[in-house]
């Protein structure tokens, strides 16, 4: 059984620029959501993705957007970068409608400059 | 939108003792409460959790315990060892509706 991956690592951006961050689901998952871990803070929930649709969103601004592709994996994009999104983002993916559980990826950390 | 509320911020117990970390939620309609322990530079891992037609869940020496009507619900770790030491996350959400929502996290520190 695969883990949550995600890619890249780290990436260092500058202000205005756009990102596109990626996550590969734990076999057998269906969902994938997005999270922002500012340091020292709990994960903020971005979104949801359930079947290649939208189905949760938490309070970011539309500049976050995402897609799930058909294999379940996700992208999450972020244009107009601000410094304030520098950010550990995780990617964390679910089995709905069989079993409770999220699985987080070990992130990608985003340094905007 | 829901809101966890998470006490204390940092916990030091001597090694062997117990600790207790607790969080409240407001929105009535959560009803998946799982608890994470992410250590320095890791991903959060799931410890263990619990859902609302359930009011307490052990797993060796980690519980948890849910009060719906208070809307509150606590971790408890006994016999703590050196490796417990972490950052342990609570959080609630309707299963499937929506993502997670977090606590602050509680910085615990197990002193030998």
């Amino acid at each position: 059984e695969t883990g949550v991956t995600q890619s890249p690592t780290h990436l260092i951006k500058t202000r205005g620029q756009q990102v596109t961050l990626r996550c590969s689901s734990q076999s057998g998952h269906n969902t994938v959501s997005w999270y922002q871990q500012a340091l020292g803070q709990g994960p903020q929930f971005i979104f949801q993705y359930y079947r290649e649709e939208e189905n949760g969103r938490g309070n970011f601004p539309p500049r976050f957007s995402g897609l799930q592709f058909p294999n379940y994996s996700s992208e999450l994009n972020v244009n107009a970068l601000e410094l304030d999104d520098s950010a550990l983002y995780l990617c964390a993916s679910s089995q709905m409608g069989r079993s409770y559980g999220y699985t987080f990826g070990s992130g990608t950390r985003l340094t905007v400059v | 939108g829901e809101n966890v509320e998470q006490h204390p911020s940092t916990l030091s117990v001597q090694e062997g003792d117990s600790a207790v970390i607790k969080c409240t939620y407001s929105d009535s309609a959560s009803n998946y409460f799982p608890w994470y322990k992410q250590e320095l530079g890791k991903r959060p891992q799931l410890i263990i959790d619990i859902r609302s037609n359930v009011g307490e869940k052990k797993d060796q020496r980690i519980a948890v315990t849910l009060n719906k009507t208070a809307k509150h619900f606590s971790l408890h770790i006994t016999e703590t060892q050196p490796e417990d030491s972490a950052v342990y996350f609570c959080a609630a959400s309707v299963w499937g509706a929506d993502g997670l929502t977090f606590g602050k996290g509680t910085h615990l520190i197990i002193q030998p």
